[in-house]
């Protein structure tokens, strides 16, 4: 089956702690993205990827870190600098041209106290 | 002024109802569009995409007009699980910066 996975579904941390979330797509996708989400709002950019070894930053990159040394995964690390880490994360992904849709994981849902 | 905006609802029909989404964006560089919907605490998941002559999928309609920088999805027939909230996406194709609205819910009621 061909698909974007993300672990783990709920995660829970301590503030102060670095978390690293997952994401893996077997969907040959060139493209991948993070956004967060809030409750009631809309999806946020934080960073993307066009190609392996290369990201950009989204809207609200500060207090994030990403990597992509494989074209299949692009984690996600949530620093303890970010003020309100608590939030619903999905990753996605594209074939990288525009006219290409994007597809989605099934989320991530952080909760830092 | 946001770059892509929605109707702000929430919407409640009734079952069999017609209702209708719009959504403008304010890039005129704007390359595609696409309607998702977004279930309560789940992800997004891709609808349509919306071309410019129009396009339709069963009980679903996506227009656009790109004079006017518009997007409409229009539902016919409501079913009470088209309840979700629908989301209006434009890619303005550099860096590959796909913009989503803020949604906008509908709840079909029996």
């Amino acid at each position: 089956d061909g698909g974007i996975t993300q672990s783990p579904k709920y995660l829970f941390r301590k503030e102060g702690q670095n978390v690293t979330l997952s994401c893996e797509q077997n969907l040959n996708h060139d493209a991948m993205y993070w956004y967060r989400q809030d409750p009631g709002q809309g999806l946020r950019l934080i960073y993307y990827s066009q190609i392996v070894n290369d990201f950009q930053k989204g809207d609200i990159a500060e207090g994030y870190s990403v990597s992509r040394e494989k074209k299949e995964s692009f984690p996600l690390t949530v620093t303890s600098a970010q003020k309100n880490p608590t939030a619903f994360y999905l990753c996605a992904s594209s074939m990288g041209d525009t006219a290409y849709e994007q597809y989605f994981g099934p989320g991530t849902r952080l909760t830092v106290t | 002024r946001k770059e892509v905006e929605q109707d702000p609802g929430p919407f409640n029909v009734p079952e069999g109802a017609t209702v209708a989404f719009n959504c403008t964006y304010s890039n005129s560089a704007s390359q595609s569009f696409f309607w998702y919907r977004q279930d309560c605490r789940k992800e997004p998941k891709l609808l349509m995409s919306v071309y410019s002559s129009g396009n339709e999928d069963g009980r679903f309609t996506a227009q656009l007009n790109r004079a006017s920088q518009y997007i409409s999805l229009l539902i016919r027939d409501s079913k009470l699980n088209d309840s979700a909230t629908y989301l209006c996406v434009v890619n303005y194709g550099y860096g590959q910066n796909f913009v989503f609205g803020p949604g906008t819910r509908l709840s079909v009621l029996p």
